[in-house]
């Protein structure tokens, strides 16, 4: 089945400890992304990646980092610097990063840092 | 971005269809229409997208009306696991359209 992969679905950590969420596709899609939601809050986009290797900075990348060695993987860095990190967190990806084109969600990480 | 604006709640009876609308009366030329859901603890699901025709998929119907300015998303027949949250989100062609702006959205209830 194709489709994007997030793991764990949950995830705990003390305060102070960096930690780093997975998302794997195997849809062949060049473009993938990180958002954040809060509750009852609408999504808002960490960073992205259009095409390996390259990467950019959404609105509220202060406290992330990002790798994109693979075209399948994307994972995501919650550092010690991140003021607030407990979220839920959404990985998708798209064909492109064009508007006409849909963005395709995976299961999402739930992290609560303690 | 031009904006979009929705109720915030419809109900609807299983196996009923559904028309969920949607006004966006500052769009551009180059802005395609997508609907996105959110089922309670879970992430969104692309749903459907069109540029100015109808479109159908397997899940939904898109209607377009003539002028843009409005669209409706179409359920046939609605079933309990359409419960959920939908998004119509305006996204530019152009570029500059990354990220996806979810804005409130529609509750949509399903009674059995």
């Amino acid at each position: 089945d194709g489709g994007i992969t997030q793991s764990p679905k949950y995830l705990f950590r003390k305060e102070g400890q960096n930690v780093t969420l997975s998302c794997e596709q195997n849809l062949n899609h060049d473009a993938m992304y990180w958002y954040r939601q809060d509750p009852g809050q609408g999504l808002r986009l960490i960073y992205y990646s259009q095409i390996v290797n390259d990467f950019q900075k959404g609105d509220i990348a202060e406290g992330y980092s990002v790798s994109r060695e693979k075209k399948e993987s994307f994972p995501l860095t919650v550092t010690s610097a991140q003021k607030n990190p407990t979220a839920f967190y959404l990985c998708a990806s798209s064909i492109g990063a064009s508007g006409s084109r849909a963005q395709y969600f995976g299961p999402g990480t739930r992290l609560t840092v303690l | 971005d031009a904006k979009t604006t929705q109720p915030n709640s419809m109900e609807s009876n299983e196996e009923e269809p559904v028309h969920l609308p949607c006004n966006h009366s500052t769009i551009s030329g180059t802005d395609y229409i997508h609907w996105y859901r959110q089922l309670p603890s879970q992430g969104p699901e692309y749903v459907i997208h069109g540029l100015t025709s109808n479109v159908n998929n397997r899940m939904a119907s898109l209607a377009i009306a003539e002028d843009r300015k409005s669209s409706t998303l179409i359920l046939h027949r609605a079933t309990l696991r359409d419960a959920a949250v939908y998004y119509c989100i305006l996204r530019d062609l152009q570029g500059g359209s990354e990220k996806l702006v979810f804005g409130k959205g529609t509750k949509l209830t399903v009674n059995p």
